[in-house]
């Protein structure tokens, strides 16, 4: 299975920049996804094939990457950005997320 | 608007079937897209256990493979997860979501806690 290793738990002040890191065990082009979960709710889809914006998501939401490397990035970031955040690739079945990556503010 | 609801119980004895509904409104589940069931452990790891795509054929995880299965009602808009001889491992939420393999996982529902205890 392709492996998808995410940094671990950041904390930054509000109207910083964060970006937070995804990395493959192989290759999965740019079939790679980023999903934001807060606490007791469904995970929400930010950006799709790395670097596309869903709809509805800030514009502060970015995705950059291909092959093994991928990053989000919330520029800036806000209170209301508080939550963990998923990478998952579609590329290489069984589809596979990453461990998460908790997001605090200070 | 799209929406999807998971239902069933909360509660399944261990080497039992666990089985559970998403009901989709809002879009036809015969028009597009592989209609998925994810989990989530305790701890926070995600789990893809396998879809039914709008035509019918099925794609599941091969650590679950002998014993899941996903199925459909076109009727009703529902489709279905059963997942046989569950432990106490099997103790997550499980969520049913709409996956585009280009566009990820657009749309979730809110998810069921199921426990496995006797």
């Amino acid at each position: 299975d392709t492996v998808l290793t995410q940094s671990p738990a950041l904390a930054v002040s509000p109207g910083e920049r964060v970006t937070i890191s995804c990395k493959a065990s192989e290759s999965v082009s740019t079939r790679m996804h980023w999903y934001q979960q807060k606490p007791g709710q469904q995970p929400k889809l930010l950006i799709y094939k790395a670097s596309n914006l869903a709809s509805g998501v800030p514009a502060r939401f970015s995705g950059s990457g291909s092959g093994t490397d991928f990053t989000l990035t919330i520029d800036p970031v806000e209170a209301d950005d508080t939550a963990t955040y998923f990478c998952q690739q579609s590329w290489n079945g069984p589809y596979t997320f990453g461990a998460g990556t908790k997001l605090e503010l200070k | 608007e799209i929406q999807l609801q998971e239902s069933g119980p909360g509660l399944v004895k261990p080497s039992q079937s666990l089985s559970l509904t998403c009901s989709v409104t809002g879009y036809t589940i015969t028009s597009g897209y592989d209609w998925s069931w994810i989990r989530k452990f305790p701890g926070n790891k995600m789990e893809w256990m396998g879809y039914i795509s709008y035509s019918g054929s099925t794609n599941y995880n091969p650590s679950l493979k002998s014993r899941i299965s996903i199925t459909r009602d076109t009727s009703k808009n529902q489709f279905f997860l059963q997942l046989n001889s569950v432990t106490t491992e099997d103790t997550a939420t499980y969520y049913c979501a709409r996956l585009g393999v280009y566009y990820g996982l657009g749309y979730w529902g809110q998810g069921v806690m199921v426990t496995v205890s006797s």
